[in-house]
């Protein structure tokens, strides 16, 4: 069974960091694109970022470009995302979700992790 | 960036009514489209990719359609299950990803 789990969230300060993680299993992970969506309190979905299953491609929201990475351990079936410079408006729930094989819709989502940034 | 608009926002509808939600892309996206179902305090749930195909498991009163710029997502009969809220999302000319502002369906 697939599964992926997000760990990491909480309350930070603006202007603070955070790292995400998702842990994986139930698949070989390192054939998977993989993903970082997340949604603010009542509004609708956004991408944040993607990185290929050998991390040769990468990708981010002009939202988070320059503040989040993104990055993955295959050997320990994980994906990361390292948020600094964080606002209130990066307050969401992050979803890490796979995508099908290299195509870019999302078969299997966790079950989300909620940062909160409030001084 | 590919910006889609998604209608109506929301809906109220009766059981066994056909329910009928539009996304429409920016520019042409040909079939990269898919449909995403989502309940509350859940994460999204895969329904229909490339336009029209429908994602193993999901049951067969839900159906997707178009092609370039303009995309139908259908319940053919809802069901009391299927109160959601549903996303549209393309994944033609990455980055970026983008999402429909969601429909959200109800039961009259």
């Amino acid at each position: 069974e697939v599964q992926l789990v997000e760990s990491g969230g909480g309350l930070v300060k603006p202007g603070g960091s955070l790292r995400l993680s998702c842990a994986a299993s139930g698949f070989t992970f390192s054939s998977y694109s993989m993903n970082w969506v997340r949604q603010a309190p009542g509004k609708g979905l956004e991408w944040v970022s993607s990185i290929s299953s050998s991390s040769s491609y990468i990708y981010y929201a002009d939202s988070v470009k320059g503040r989040f990475t993104i990055s993955r351990d295959n050997a320990k079936n994980s994906l990361y995302l390292q948020m600094n410079s964080l606002r209130a408006e990066d307050t969401a729930v992050y979803y890490c979700a796979r995508c099908y094989g290299d195509l870019y819709y999302f078969d299997y989502w966790g079950q989300g992790t909620l940062v909160t940034v409030s001084s | 960036d590919i910006q889609m608009t998604q209608s109506p926002s929301s809906l109220s509808a009766s059981v066994g009514d056909r329910v009928t939600i539009t996304c429409q892309a920016s520019q042409d996206i040909s079939n990269y489209l898919n449909w995403y179902q989502q309940k509350p305090g859940k994460a999204p749930k895969l329904l229909i990719y490339d336009a029209s195909n429908l994602e193993t498991g999901v049951p067969s009163r839900f159906s997707g359609s178009g092609s370039g710029t303009d995309f139908t997502f259908t319940i053919s009969s809802l069901q009391p299950e299927d109160i959601a809220t549903y996303y549209c999302q393309q994944y033609d000319n990455l980055p970026p990803v983008t999402f429909g502002g969601g429909t959200k369906v109800e039961i009259k």
